[in-house]
């Protein structure tokens, strides 16, 4: 079964830096590419930021370009993003889900983990 | 304001046939496919169509999907109880370069 399974949120302070990471199981992670998404609390979904199977190609929302930074690691089937300078904006669930193919601007988010929720807040 | 508009909400009772747009531009869907996500109450979003028209294995037929230009719509036909979620339409973006989403549309049966 394939799954996707996102740890690191929690309550920080804005200004604050957090690390999330996104498990994934079930299929070969190193063939596809992935995305971030998060939902502020009662509003839509947002695209994050999205890399290539291999991390040659990474993409950020602007919102978030220059604070969040993604990566992942093929031999531990982990996804990563790290977030600095954290604003009360950012709150929101963070979810991870999988690309349909290598390149990130193909394909489709199948399947979505169920998310982390990232609190910013003094 | 989101890249791509929905409609904030749509009804209808059980049985009927509703759709839901998706408008855009030449950047995002005039040039790329469109996915469509149905998000249950409390739940992850789950893929319900893909490549404009596809519905993964497990998603009933009574979904449809289809695009015209800059705009697509999702049909739901034989409305059920359980198809009160949020649908989000999505498409990659080439001016962007990133994914965009519409705003959700909430789906209420009455």
């Amino acid at each position: 079964e394939v799954q996707l399974v996102e740890s690191g949120g929690g309550l920080v302070k804005p200004g604050g830096s957090l690390r999330l990471s996104c498990a994934a199981s079930g299929f070969t992670f190193s063939s596809y590419s992935m995305n971030w998404v998060r939902q502020a609390p009662g509003k839509g979904l947002e695209w994050v930021s999205s890399i290539s199977s291999s991390s040659s190609y990474i993409y950020y929302a602007d919102s978030v370009k220059g604070r969040f930074t993604v990566s992942r690691d093929n031999a531990k089937n982990s996804l990563y993003l790290q977030m600095n300078s954290l604003r009360a904006e950012d709150t929101a669930v963070y979810s991870c889900a999988r690309g349909g193919g290598s390149y990130p601007g193909t394909g489709r988010f199948d399947p979505w983990g169920q998310g982390t929720l990232v609190t910013v807040s003094s | 304001q989101s890249v791509l508009t929905q409609p904030p909400s749509a009804s209808g009772t059980p049985g009927q046939r509703v759709t839901i747009s998706c408008s855009g531009s030449s950047s995002n869907i005039g040039s790329n496919t469109i996915n469509w996500y149905q998000q249950l109450p409390g739940t992850a979003p789950k893929l319900l169509i893909y490549s404009d028209n596809q519905r993964p294995s497990g998603v009933p037929d009574r979904f449809s999907g289809s695009k015209s230009g800059t705009s697509a719509s999702l049909a739901i036909s034989g409305l059920q109880s359980e198809d009160e979620a949020d649908y989000y339409c999505a498409a990659w973006d080439d001016s962007l370069n990133g994914w965009v989403f519409g705003g959700g549309t909430k789906l209420t049966v009455l």
